[in-house]
């Protein structure tokens, strides 16, 4: 089973340009999840796909980014125009069922991360 | 609103030996799922290991145990036997279970470095 997938593994652009990350979760997960993580400090949510709907968006810093899933399926999430603050590492993470009793089986998978650089 | 905590610097351990990465946390919800992450340098995170907040025993995973006390609202990692492959960032994580809610709260990871 393939995992979690993410494209591009490195990004490097200029302050005001725009990127574009995407996630392929793995085949079946309905959650999908982005997380950033900005050097030294923590892992921080942004938002949580439940198929092609935004079930918590509560983390998205701002309106310069926008996240959509088409179909249900992969994701992309957008960064335009980008800030020097925008730089870090780009976590998507997906799991298989909605953790209503919790439980280790619907721990999040995640993806290898892109690492995102703005000059 | 909940919070994890992880203060301890870089940490070293001799390879074979037992070691503990210390994790606090905060949470009003009663019902809540505990985890610990691996982050090698090659940036992949490695989920370890979950306790549930109901759960009577410490969760265990082979080399890999959470000692869970939930009084003093910690859930430390202890690594037995530590290899060299453990060398890498530990993550602590933390999700209330009892709303729609299903996100994760990181605490600011923990460096272990094993040495031969």
């Amino acid at each position: 089973e393939a995992g979690v997938t993410q494209f591009p593994s490195h990004s490097v652009i200029e302050k005001g340009q725009t990127v574009t990350l995407r996630c392929d979760p793995i085949s079946g997960h309905d959650n999908l999840y982005w997380y950033r993580r900005v050097m030294g400090k923590e892992i921080k949510f942004l938002l949580h796909f439940v198929k092609e709907s935004k079930q918590d968006e509560s983390g998205m810093p701002n309106n310069r980014f926008l996240a959509e899933r088409t179909g249900g399926t992969y994701s992309t999430l957008k960064v335009q125009p980008a800030e020097l603050e925008d730089s870090g590492v780009y976590f998507c993470a997906s799991s298989q069922d909605f953790p209503t009793s919790g439980g280790f089986e619907y721990e999040q998978y995640f993806g290898p991360g892109t690492r995102l650089t703005v000059t | 609103a909940q919070k994890i905590t992880q203060t301890q610097p870089g940490m070293f351990v001799q390879e074979k030996e037992a070691v503990t990465l210390d994790c606090t946390y905060d949470t009003s919800d009663p019902s809540y799922g505990l985890f610990w992450y691996k982050q090698p340098s090659s940036g992949e995170m490695i989920f370890l290991i979950y306790q549930g907040s109901y759960d009577q025993q410490n969760a265990t995973e082979g080399r890999y145990s959470l000692n869970f006390q939930k009084a003093r609202k910690s859930a430390n990692l202890v690594i037995s036997a530590s290899q060299l492959g453990d060398s890498a960032m530990y993550f602590c994580a933390m999700r209330e279970e009892s709303g729609a809610n299903s996100k994760l709260t990181f605490g600011k990871g923990i460096t272990l470095s094993v040495r031969p």
